[in-house]
């Protein structure tokens, strides 16, 4: 158990469908992350708050939208997905920005059709 | 421009014997690396770390080596066990800077009973 929480663990979704994702954290942490990583390819990192403020915004998508309401939970919403976004979404959290470990939720496991 | 660089994409070793893997980095900034390990359909979980006033830091059959001056660390594991076959990512971050982790591509591991 690494106290990082994601929900759902899967999901399939049309195109047209709206949902989100949600990752909640009780470790303290003031940074959160979203990750994303598709079959075959290196982790790519999404988005960073960091004390609720979003610090990094990785050229994602606007059908990809985050929302960090407090410190212990990260939101990702997702609508107009398109197959090519189906993907392993990793929600991961760190006691500060810089310099310390990352801890990983489990994963959604996404698939579009 | 990749900072972080797992050149082996695959590695297989036979169980029993030394698991090398490597990591070159580019940012002479990174202080602190980290190696993370993940399982399919998993969250990648931490493994090891090492600060750059190390150059070696040791965990039971893992340990990490860091050549500063070559840009170079490495992770080795031994003896390998058939349950440590995984994608190991490589991360390196600037502790003092602003800025999260950077991970390399990874490089699965196969360990063969």
């Amino acid at each position: 158990e690494t106290g990082v929480t994601q929900t759902p663990r899967h999901l399939v979704m049309g195109m047209t469908n709206k949902k989100s994702l949600k990752c909640e954290q009780h470790l303290g942490h003031n940074a959160m992350y979203w990750y994303k990583q598709s079959a075959k390819k290196p982790l790519e990192l999404m988005f960073v708050y960091n004390f609720k403020e979003q610090t990094e915004n990785n050229s994602v998508p606007s059908r990809f939208s985050p929302e960090c309401p407090n410190s212990s939970h990260l939101f990702l919403h997702l609508h107009t997905l398109q197959p090519e976004d189906s993907a392993l979404y990793l929600c991961a959290s760190s006691r500060r920005l810089a310099g310390g470990s990352q801890f990983f939720g489990p994963g959604t496991r996404l698939t579009v059709l | 421009d990749q900072q972080v660089k797992q050149n082996s994409p695959s590695l297989s070793v036979q169980e029993g014997r030394i698991s090398i893997l490597n990591c070159d980095y580019t940012n002479s900034m990174f202080d602190y690396f980290l190696w993370y390990k993940k399982y399919p359909a998993e969250g990648p979980t931490f493994l090891i770390s090492i600060s750059s006033i190390k150059d070696k830091n040791e965990d039971g059959r893992f340990t990490v080596f860091l050549n500063k001056s070559a840009k170079h660390l490495s992770l080795h594991i031994v003896p390998s066990q058939p349950g440590d076959s995984a994608v190991y990512f490589c991360a390196a971050s600037e502790v003092s800077g602003n800025t999260p982790l950077v991970f390399g591509k990874g490089t699965r591991l196969s360990v063969i009973a």
